[in-house]
């Protein structure tokens, strides 16, 4: 019964490689989210999409290409991987047609570039 | 942009004390948000304040919205190793838009 999951939980990668990140959620939601948390733990919003529609993109560089299939998914590509993105991917989901926007996060991905 | 700090960044407390982490905002909010991550998990969502000066209470939780909805506080009594994790506070500037997270108190508590 996972509310939000990612695929997958562990990521270990070469530098210049492609590589993806899945993720889906069986809320109904309409909103999803791809969140970065660095090694210090701080949280950094990356991409959101409402309806499949981008809605927040935050200035993160190109080599970083969101894709929404439906409401329920959302993917993050990455091409190019260099060093410092080595952290931990959240993916989140709320809904957006109301006040109450918690939003409720997978268990993360843990990408490491070597 | 807009900016939300956390203070203090970690909080060593122990076992049956009280300890209050705050969180400040660089411009005014709509709503604040309050999540915990345990060490190895998730962001978890604990609660959301709406109006100016509200206060909210989980079991030893106690949350503070400020009057000028720029600020709130979680104050935690009795701590228990249970409440061990990073404690996010997220503001959200208008409806609709993004979450701003704090930096987060990480919480270590000596049994």
């Amino acid at each position: 019964d996972t509310a939000v999951s990612q695929t997958p939980k562990y990521l270990v990668t070469q530098m210049g490689n492609d590589k993806s990140i899945k993720c889906e959620q069986n809320l109904g939601h309409d909103t999803m989210y791809w969140y970065k948390q660095d090694s210090k733990k701080f949280l950094k919003i990356m991409f959101s999409y409402n309806n499949k529609e981008l809605i927040i993109n935050e200035t993160v560089p190109n080599r970083f290409s969101p894709k929404s299939p439906d409401k329920a998914h959302l993917n993050l590509h990455i091409n190019s991987l260099e060093l410092g993105d080595s952290a931990v991917y959240f993916c989140a989901s709320s809904l957006r047609d109301n006040s109450y926007y918690e939003q409720y996060f997978g268990p993360g991905t843990r990408l490491t570039v070597t | 942009g807009q900016q939300v700090m956390q203070i203090p960044q970690y909080q060593h407390v122990q076992e049956g004390e009280d300890f209050t982490t705050y969180c400040n905002s660089s411009t005014t909010l709509s709503n604040i948000q309050w999540y915990k991550q345990r060490p190895g998990g998730h962001p978890v969502f604990l609660i959301q304040l709406v109006k100016s000066g509200e206060v909210k209470k989980q079991k030893r939780l106690t949350f503070q919205f400020g009057e000028a909805k720029k600020n709130s506080s979680l104050h935690i009594t009795a701590t228990q190793t249970t409440d061990v994790g990073t404690y996010f506070c997220a503001g959200l500037v208008a409806a609709g838009n993004k979450l701003t997270f704090g930096g987060g108190t990480r919480v270590l508590v000596k049994p």
